[in-house]
């Protein structure tokens, strides 16, 4: 395992319609966090899990995303009706619990026409 | 959402030459990261920083965490092509496992 992957790196979507986004972390890492950058800004944070548990979500979270992490390992990210302004990278990132940093992974394009 | 300021906002340099770029913040933080992203990928760390007014090294790049804990900056030595590139800052509240605030970044270009 050499690093955080994401599926799919590509999705374009119509208005309207749900996507699902999954990141698996580096092994072992048991905090896994989601962001969400548009462009020409830096990354805002969107929520993290501590294992299974869903620990801080952002206002930037509505209610129309969902995101899990069922067994503490894989994580999926759920937007339901999206919206133009959905369009953005979504990056997922992960590191584990004590002095440590994050790595992020390449990151899923989300273009919504 | 909150996001730190840096300056500049992008930079054109020619090769060989140094680079310093700025990271500053209203609030303190306890862990400055750098990072650089490259386009259609994730951000990828390139220095750490854990202490009011620590100096880190890592090859060419140089970063150090200010003294009020508000600021960061980054300086990059005898720049090289694949320098070229989006340059961010990142403060942490906690000690590595906190969510990230990003800096707006700083464009790199390398003038041939």
């Amino acid at each position: 395992d050499t690093g955080v992957s994401q599926d799919p790196r590509h999705k374009i979507t119509k208005r309207g319609q749900n996507v699902t986004f999954r990141c698996d972390p580096i092994s072992e890492h048991n905090r896994l966090y989601w962001y969400r950058q548009t462009l020409g800004q830096g990354p805002e944070f969107l929520t993290y899990f501590q294992n299974e548990a869903q620990l801080e979500k952002s206002r930037l979270l509505s209610d129309r995303f969902s995101a899990e992490r069922p067994k503490g390992s894989f994580s999926t990210l759920e937007i339901q009706r999206t919206e133009q302004g959905d369009s953005a990278m979504y990056l997922c990132a992960s590191t584990i619990q004590g002095p440590d940093t994050q790595y992020f992974g390449p990151g899923t394009r989300l273009t919504v026409l | 959402g909150q996001q730190l300021n840096q300056s500049p906002q992008s930079m054109f340099i020619q090769e060989g030459e140094d680079v310093s770029m700025n990271c500053t913040s209203s609030s303190i933080f306890n862990t400055w990261l750098w990072y650089k992203q490259d386009p259609g990928e994730g951000p990828v760390l390139l220095i750490a920083l854990y202490k009011a007014g620590e100096l880190t090294s890592n090859g060419r790049l140089t970063a150090q965490f200010g003294i009020t804990r508000k600021d960061s900056f980054l300086n990059i030595s005898a720049s090289i092509p694949s320098d070229v590139g989006i340059y961010f800052c990142a403060g942490q509240t906690n000690f590595g496992n906190e969510k990230l605030t990003f800096g707006t970044g700083t464009r790199l270009t390398i003038i041939p």
